[in-house]
């Protein structure tokens, strides 16, 4: 079986504050896929990031960055100085093979992020 | 903007009504995907097309019927549909069909069914 946790509901942070996005996984498959999606209230999922499983390396993008640790099985996102404009629903997702056999793309149930000016 | 768009972006319809999503993409993606999303949860597959053929269906119920007419394009017809059917229906594209890559996703129509 496959499962993505994303414990946090809703955060509500002030602009400019860092803020971090958890996201935790399970799989049996050794060859998997995570990625983080926003959802802004448009409703388009805007890919953000795609990291396999052998590549460990932390990642970073502007002020976006991610931290990829197999041995707890989380790949977290943090937004620095966060903007208005980061307000939206945040999905983390994994593509593994399942028991039967075939690839699925799993969501985690999403973190709605609230940035006030 | 996103390169694949969903029409219409907004669909009431009665119960009785016939209608069409249709979703079109041109980056040459080979796979082609309808997800479901209700109001604060993750979308949810509902139909894989894989070079214009259905690889995947979820149990989706036969009144969602899709169709994939060429590379490009992605209908779902809709048919004696029920309110529990109101959501937002997302259309997707990706490269390849081995289900690694990321998914390029469009705006979604936003459906109410009465």
């Amino acid at each position: 079986a496959q499962k993505v946790t994303q414990a946090q509901t809703e955060i509500s942070v002030v602009e400019k504050e860092d803020v971090t996005l958890d996201c935790v996984y399970e799989t049996r498959d050794t060859t998997y896929y995570l990625f983080w999606y926003k959802q802004p209230p448009s409703g388009e999922l805007v890919f953000l990031i795609r990291r396999n499983s052998f590549d460990e390396q932390n990642e970073i993008s502007g002020r976006y960055s991610w931290n990829f640790q197999k041995s707890t099985s989380s790949f977290n996102f943090t937004i620095t100085a966060s903007q208005v404009v980061d307000s939206a629903v945040y999905f983390c997702a994994l593509s593994a093979l399942m028991d039967t056999g075939r690839r699925a793309l799993t969501f985690g149930s999403g973190t709605r992020l609230q940035v006030q000016p | 903007d996103t390169e694949v768009t969903q029409t219409p972006k907004h669909l009431v319809m009665g119960m009785t009504n016939k209608k069409s999503l249709k979703c079109e993409q041109h980056m040459g993606h080979r796979a082609m995907y309808w997800y479901k999303q209700k109001a604060k949860k993750p979308p949810e597959l509902m139909f894989v097309y894989s070079y214009e053929k259905l690889s995947i269906n979820e149990s989706v119920p036969s009144r969602f019927s899709p169709e994939c007419p060429n590379s490009s394009l992605l209908n779902l017809h809709l048919h004696a549909l029920q309110p529990e059917d109101s959501a937002l229906y997302l259309c997707a594209s990706r490269p390849g069909r081995d289900g690694t890559g990321e998914l390029f996703f469009g705006e979604g129509s936003r459906l109410t069914v009465l």
